[in-house]
C-alpha cells in the first residue's frame, strides 16, 4: 500500500520569505508524485509533478520540488512568498494505476 | 481551464433522501473520478471510471454508486444520504494515456445532509 504524509497542517510565512512544504511517501517502488494547490472555494490545480525524468521539478508560480529517493521525500519550495500564495497545498502519489492518493493538505498563510 | 462542470454546486438535503451529483466534461477524456474532501483527510477517492460503463471502487465507496452511460457524464448517487456524507465533492478527469497524466478538477459541489 502507498500513502502520503504531509508534515504540518498549517504553515505561516512572511511575505518574501521561503516557503517549504514537506511531503513524504511510503512505497516499495518509486512512485509518481504530484503537488496540487487549492485556492478558497475552488477546485485543485496542478503545480508540478515528478515523472522520473528529473529529480528537480519546476512548476508554475515559482514553485519547485525535489524528489529524494533516499529520504522518500518530495518537498515543495518557493524562494519568496507572495500574498497570492495563500492557499491549501496537497501532495499526491500515483503508482501505475491511474489513481491518486492525497495527503491531508497544508494550509499556507502569508503575513504582510 | 479544463472543461469540467459539476451540478448542482450547492445542495442541502435531509437524511434518507437520494441525491445525485453530475459531472460533465467537454474534453473527451477517458478517466473520470469522484472524490470527497473533508478537513484533515485531504481528498479521498470514492469511485472512478475508465470508460463508458466501466467503473471501479475507490477507498471510500460505501454508500455511493456511480454510472457512466456517456463519455462526457459521470454521475454520483447517494442512495440514502446520511450526515456523514456531508462534504465537498470533486469530480476530476484525465486522459488516461499514462499514470503520470494530470488530473483536472471541477469546481466542486458542497453537499449538506441534515
Amino acid at each position: 500500500a502507498q500513502s502520503v504524509t504531509q508534515l504540518g497542517s498549517h504553515v505561516s510565512v512572511s511575505e518574501g520569505a521561503l516557503v517549504l512544504l514537506r511531503c513524504n511517501y511510503s512505497s516499495s517502488v518509486p512512485p509518481y508524485l504530484f503537488w496540487y494547490v487549492q485556492y478558497p472555494n475552488q477546485g485543485l490545480q496542478l503545480l508540478l509533478k515528478y515523472t522520473s525524468a528529473a529529480t528537480l521539478v519546476k512548476g508554475i508560480n515559482g514553485f519547485e520540488a525535489e524528489f529524494k529517493k533516499s529520504e522518500t521525500s518530495f518537498h515543495l519550495t518557493k524562494p519568496s512568498a507572495h500574498m497570492s500564495d495563500a492557499a491549501e497545498y496537497f501532495c499526491a502519489v500515483s503508482r501505475n494505476d491511474y489513481k491518486l492518493s492525497f495527503g491531508a493538505g497544508t494550509t499556507v498563510t502569508v503575513r504582510a | 481551464d479544463a472543461g469540467i462542470t459539476q451540478s448542482p454546486r450547492h445542495k442541502v438535503t435531509e437524511t434518507g433522501t437520494p441525491v445525485t451529483l453530475r459531472c460533465h466534461q467537454t474534453e473527451n477524456h477517458r478517466y473520470m473520478y469522484w472524490y470527497r474532501q473533508d478537513p484533515g483527510h485531504g481528498l479521498r477517492l470514492i469511485h472512478y471510471s475508465y470508460g463508458v460503463k466501466d467503473t471501479d471502487k475507490g477507498e471510500v465507496s460505501d454508500g455511493y454508486s456511480v454510472s457512466r452511460s456517456k463519455t462526457e457524464d459521470f454521475l454520483l448517487t447517494l442512495e440514502s444520504a446520511t450526515s456523514s456524507q456531508t462534504s465537498v465533492y470533486f469530480c476530476a478527469i484525465s486522459e488516461g494515456q499514462t499514470s503520470t497524466d494530470t488530473q483536472y478538477f471541477g469546481p466542486g459541489t458542497r453537499l449538506t445532509v441534515l
